[in-house]
């Protein structure tokens, strides 16, 4: 049984690119969260979607934004990307209500 | 706003002794807890949880504890062995459906044990 994936593992790009970040949930999930980890802080929460809707959205500006496909899989979607962006960015994925269970996540490096 | 803590970045313990982590919280809304362990280029693994009705929770040798007055929980790991090494996070839910909830997240503790 797969767990949550998430590609690509690593990402490098410049200020002011746009990055897409992929994840697949685990097998029977229907909900997919974001969550953002920069270098020596806990994960923080972006947004989650259910039945292809955003249902929840943190404390994050428009730049970024996403998407989840009728077979669940997401996209998580960063525009104008910023030095500050640099971190890596966990995908969650989850069957309601239980917990949630996380990919391995995509290190972005901006420069 | 940091609405959970983790105030020791890192705790260094023998194998077989108690390991204690500790957590502290700020919003008295939070209605759930959980811990996640996470190994270096893997994502966080759920541990354990509890909910805010209860004070204890415990599975083999992981055991949670819950202070709702001092808004504080703890994770204790008995025996800690070599394999318990890695960052743990104490994270925090507004409801009891964390699947569908955002869970907010301490800063880690790096736990190693020493064999």
């Amino acid at each position: 049984d797969a767990g949550v994936t998430q590609s690509p593992t690593h990402l490098i790009k410049t200020r002011g690119q746009q990055v897409t970040l992929r994840c697949s949930p685990k097998s029977g999930h229907d909900t997919v969260s974001w969550y953002q980890q920069a270098l020596g802080q806990g994960p923080q929460f972006i947004f989650q979607y259910y039945e292809e809707e955003e249902r929840q959205r943190g404390n994050f500006p428009d730049r970024f934004s996403g998407h989840q496909f009728p077979n669940y899989s997401s996209e998580l979607n960063v525009n104008a990307l910023l030095l500050g962006d640099s971190a890596l960015y966990l995908c969650a994925s989850s069957l309601l209500p239980d917990t949630q269970y996380f990919g391995p996540g995509t290190r972005l490096t901006v420069l | 706003d940091q609405q959970v803590k983790q105030n020791s970045p890192s705790l260094s313990v023998q194998e077989g002794r108690i390991s204690i982590l500790n957590c502290d919280y700020t919003n008295s809304m939070f209605d759930y807890f959980l811990w996640y362990k996470k190994y270096p280029a893997e994502g966080p693994t759920f541990l354990i949880s509890i909910s805010s009705i209860k004070d204890k929770n415990e599975d083999g040798r992981f055991t949670v504890f819950l202070n709702k007055s001092a808004k504080h929980l703890s994770l204790h790991i008995v025996p800690s062995q070599p394999g318990d090494s890695a960052v743990y996070f104490c994270a925090a839910s507004l409801g009891s459906q964390t699947g569908a909830n955002n869970l907010f997240f301490g800063t880690g503790t790096r736990l190693t044990v020493i064999p």
